[in-house]
């Protein structure tokens, strides 16, 4: 069974910082791996989704990398701001002869202090 | 541009009734999905589909029932709930890759 860890829980820091978050997983045998943003009481939005083949993905101060083989995944935040403030969760998308099927981690629930 | 839009957003029922979560989705994705998020246990897949007609069991199926009749809607009953069904539910579509998600039914069971 595949689990997701993300470790920190809960991180906080000053305006400014560059940051990372990590994802980690059990089961290699991953298609894709899948960075959210939710806000408190909100949906899920995605940030960057980085396929099996790729090393990592970046979208504007976001840099998410993957390694498959060591089941691990790092979001990079560059220069955070108050607005960044929000529960970050990774999930993983694995094939099965049953369908696609997408599991996620328990989150980092960061807040960036002025 | 809709996405993925789930009704109702709040919802207050008591021990032993039964209602129905509605996900629709705009963007012809095949897969269809049903999580639950409880606080320090992340997102729990209830039940999902991998088109039209079709559905699967996920990690958390007991107590609830779903139906895709039709591909854009993907329906999540409870037939009598129990106050351990209170939690935000939220639907995702994908069209086998990257998954787009509603904003959340939260449901309480008094």
């Amino acid at each position: 069974k595949q689990e997701v860890t993300q470790i920190p829980a809960a991180l906080s820091v000053p305006e400014g910082e560059n940051l990372v978050l990590n994802c980690s997983f059990t089961d290699s045998a991953i298609y894709n791996l899948q960075w959210f943003r939710q806000d408190p009481g909100k949906g899920l939005t995605s940030l960057l989704l980085i396929q099996s083949s790729q090393r990592e993905q970046t979208s504007g101060r976001l840099n998410a990398s993957l390694d498959k083989s060591s089941g691990r995944s790092t979001l990079y935040i560059a220069a955070s701001q108050p607005g960044d403030s929000a529960t970050y969760l990774c999930a993983v998308l694995i094939l099965t002869g049953g369908g696609n099927k997408l599991t996620f981690g328990t989150g980092t629930q960061l807040k960036v202090e002025l | 541009n809709a996405g993925v839009t789930q009704t109702p957003k709040f919802r207050v029922l008591k021990t032993g009734q039964s209602m129905t979560l509605l996900c629709a989705q705009d963007m012809n994705h095949e897969y269809m999905y049903w999580y639950r998020q409880d606080p320090g246990m992340g997102l729990r897949l209830i039940h999902y589909s991998v088109g039209e007609g079709t559905t699967a069991k996920g990690e958390v199926p007991d107590g609830y029932n779903v139906s895709r009749l039709k591909k854009q809607n993907f329906l999540l009953g409870l037939e009598s709930a129990a106050p351990s069904q209170t939690s935000v539910y939220f639907c995702a579509s994908s069209r086998g890759t990257e998954a787009f998600f509603g904003q959340g039914t939260r449901l309480t069971v008094v």
